[in-house]
């Protein structure tokens, strides 16, 4: 099965500074990369997503990079606020039987200094 | 537009207590259903998916059972909880066929004493 490493576990970062999360798969077969954002004591909210027929997407301060070959993508933060501080978590995707079955990374605890 | 609701939103069980949490959808018909766990400090584990009413896929083996009695609804259950189903337990749906994105309901915290 798939199998998702996120890197790092913890990130702190000076406020208005860049942040950047990586995670690799295993699956070639995986088509589609969301990220999520969890904050302390609710349940995650779908912050941006990537599907394999593209290597990057891009929402105001926030980006994702596909790479296909190399089997890994990342979320990009810039200008970062204290708001941003949360856990984020990635994902893969395997269509199966006409429904996603995402498999998530362990998470990053971002921390955005003021 | 979608709304998930679950409730309870906190619970005390005690071992060998029965379960049953709730989770239901508004806005959309024919989703696909999951319940998803987390554990502390860690990532989310896929428990059960449905794609329509009576048709429960479980995961992984354990001490949980999954129902959708109507296509809007969705039950985990136990007849008798472990210390070890103590956790985060997160309901999300997606749009079925031709549909990518997973949504998340707030969260039952359990607790088993």
């Amino acid at each position: 099965g798939e199998n998702v490493e996120q890197h790092p576990s913890t990130l702190s970062v000076q406020e208005g500074d860049s942040a950047v999360i990586k995670c690799t798969y295993s699956d070639s077969a995986s088509n589609y990369f969301p990220w999520y954002k969890q904050e302390l004591g609710k349940g995650p909210q779908l912050i941006i997503d990537i599907r394999s027929n593209v290597g990057e997407k891009k929402d105001q301060r926030i980006a994702v990079t596909l790479n296909k070959t190399a089997k890994h993508f990342s979320l990009h933060i810039t200008e970062t606020q204290p708001e941003d501080s949360a856990v984020y978590f990635c994902a893969a995707s395997i269509r199966l039987f006409g429904n996603e079955k995402l498999t998530f990374g362990t998470g990053t605890r971002l921390t955005i200094i003021p | 537009s979608q709304t998930i609701h679950q409730w309870p939103a906190t619970l005390v069980q005690p071992v060998g207590s029965p379960l049953s949490l709730e989770c239901t959808v508004e806005g959309t018909s024919n989703p696909n259903l999951y319940w998803y766990r987390q554990a502390a400090g860690r990532g989310l584990q896929l428990l059960f998916y449905s794609v329509g009413i009576g048709q429960i896929s479980s995961e992984v083996p354990q001490n949980l059972s999954a129902s959708r009695p109507q296509d809007r609804q969705f039950i985990l259950s136990s007849k008798k909880l472990l210390l070890s189903d103590s956790g985060f337990y997160l309901c999300a749906w997606s749009g079925g066929k031709g549909s990518y994105e997973q949504y998340f309901g707030p969260g039952t915290r359990l607790t088993v004493t």
